[in-house]
């Protein structure tokens, strides 16, 4: 059974500053999507990273997957206000020619002034 | 416009009537998705479908029902049987083994 982990699951910064959410999980899979929730919101797609070494970059925000060690990492970089979500990994587990998604329990992060 | 639409936003109900939460997509999609939040939680997979006619349980499918009879539309029951259905629900919808597209879920309160 895929299982995915994240942490840190608060995470209280001050603008500026960097920090990483990490993600790891449970069986091989090369299918990692990262994702931003606001509250009382839906889910808003940020990364799909489809094989070992992917790394992409939006803004102030950098993801990146190692399929051999099983993790994902979201870095971001000098941190603003407007960040302050929950953050999501999902692991695609294709099955019968659909992926299900299995998430992890988020990240609340939260950028102080 | 192309995307997903539920509805209805929120959602109250008394303990023991069953209530259906409907998804639509005009994205051309064949496979859609229902999702459970919890607070603090990330999404569990309650039913996905891959076509038309047919579905599949997922991780807490008890309590649930769903129904496929076309392409555009997937709509969710929550039975007087599920327990604890108070949750923010979430519908997707993708090509086939492709990146899931999320609605803008329905707030459920059974009270």
């Amino acid at each position: 059974e895929l299982k995915v982990e994240q942490n840190p699951l608060f995470l209280s910064m001050q603008e500026g500053k960097n920090y990483t959410i990490y993600c790891n999980y449970s069986t091989t899979s090369d299918r990692l999507y990262w994702y931003r929730q606001d509250p009382g919101k839906s889910l808003e797609s940020l990364f799909v990273l489809l094989s070992n070494g992917a790394v992409k970059q939006e803004g102030r925000l950098m993801a990146s997957l190692d399929t051999k060690a099983r993790l994902s990492t979201l870095h971001i970089t000098a941190a603003v206000h407007d960040l302050s979500a929950t953050y999501f990994c999902a692991v695609g587990d294709i099955q019968g020619g659909s992926e299900k998604l299995v998430f992890g329990k988020g990240t609340k992060l939260t950028v102080n002034p | 416009d192309g995307g997903i639409t539920q509805s209805p936003k929120y959602l109250f109900r008394k303990e023991g009537q069953n209530v259906t939460l409907s998804c639509e997509q005009n994205l051309n999609h064949d496979a859609m998705y229902w999702y459970r939040q919890d607070p603090g939680q990330g999404l569990r997979l309650i039913y996905y479908s891959q076509i038309v006619n047919d579905f599949q349980k997922g991780d807490i499918a008890e309590g649930y029902s769903v129904s496929r009879e076309k392409k555009e539309s997937f709509p969710l029951t929550v039975t007087s049987a599920q327990k604890n259905p108070t949750a923010f629900y979430l519908c997707a919808s993708s090509i086939r083994g492709y990146e899931q597209y999320f609605g803008p879920g329905t707030r459920l309160t059974v009270t």
